[in-house]
């Protein structure tokens, strides 16, 4: 089993809709997470961290469950600007998901 | 600030030769990575440094090999390039591996 296994995608959803991806990692032990945005394979930029009581940035809602293991991200009104690759990430041990491809359309 | 630098930004490399690429961050950022990134996949740890004088493997190692003599620099060298390292190469930097990372625009690598 991966590390780190992400929602497989694609996603493709009209504008103004609502997402969400999940991301599910193995080692108990983890203590740091994040969702990072990856456009057309350029470098990956920080979106959020996410912490265990939650982190809300205004579209954009990250919730930890460290009881099921997993760290899910939302986004509401989705953009076109949106569209993106979402790769989660389990810290300390910088392990990235395979990432999950969302496509905002008019 | 220029944050990360990477250099080259793409290579065209024939099986057989050898190489670095450079990497380096302004920063004072103690942690610093490598990964590479193949088609339609993740981000794959090769090497990992937690300070000048300190590397670590990471997930894919093999044929890849670093060194940290100062804070600022973590370059990569190929030993002997094959076609499987044919990839994307992004280096990163963070106060420390639990925190966020910074990437470099990535070095687009070509092994014929």
């Amino acid at each position: 089993r991966k590390e780190v296994e992400q929602d497989p995608g694609p996603f493709n959803v009209p504008e103004g809709a609502t997402v969400a991806f999940n991301c599910t990692y193995s080692n108990s032990a983890s203590q740091s997470f994040f969702w990072y945005r990856q456009d057309c394979r350029k470098e990956p930029k920080l979106l959020m961290s996410v912490y265990s009581s939650g982190n809300e940035d205004g579209r954009f809602t990250a919730q930890l469950n460290r009881a099921s293991q997993y760290i899910s991200l939302l986004i509401r009104d989705s953009k076109l600007s949106d569209s993106a690759t979402y790769l989660c990430v389990v810290a300390g041990k910088s392990t990235f998901g395979d990432g999950t491809t969302l496509t905002v359309k008019p | 600030n220029a944050g990360v630098t990477q250099t080259p930004k793409f290579q065209v490399l024939k099986t057989g030769q050898s190489m670095t690429l450079q990497c380096a961050q302004d920063m004072n950022h103690e942690y610093m990575s490598w990964y590479r990134q193949d088609p339609g996949m993740g981000l794959r740890l090769i090497h990992y440094s937690v300070g000048a004088g300190i590397t670590d493997q990471g997930e894919v190692p093999n044929g890849y090999n670093v060194s940290r003599s100062t804070t600022e620099d973590f370059p990569l060298r190929l030993l002997s390039a094959a076609p499987s390292q044919t990839s994307v190469y992004f280096c990163a930097s963070g106060a420390g591996a639990s925190n966020e990372q910074f990437f470099g625009p990535g070095t687009r690598l070509t092994v014929l």
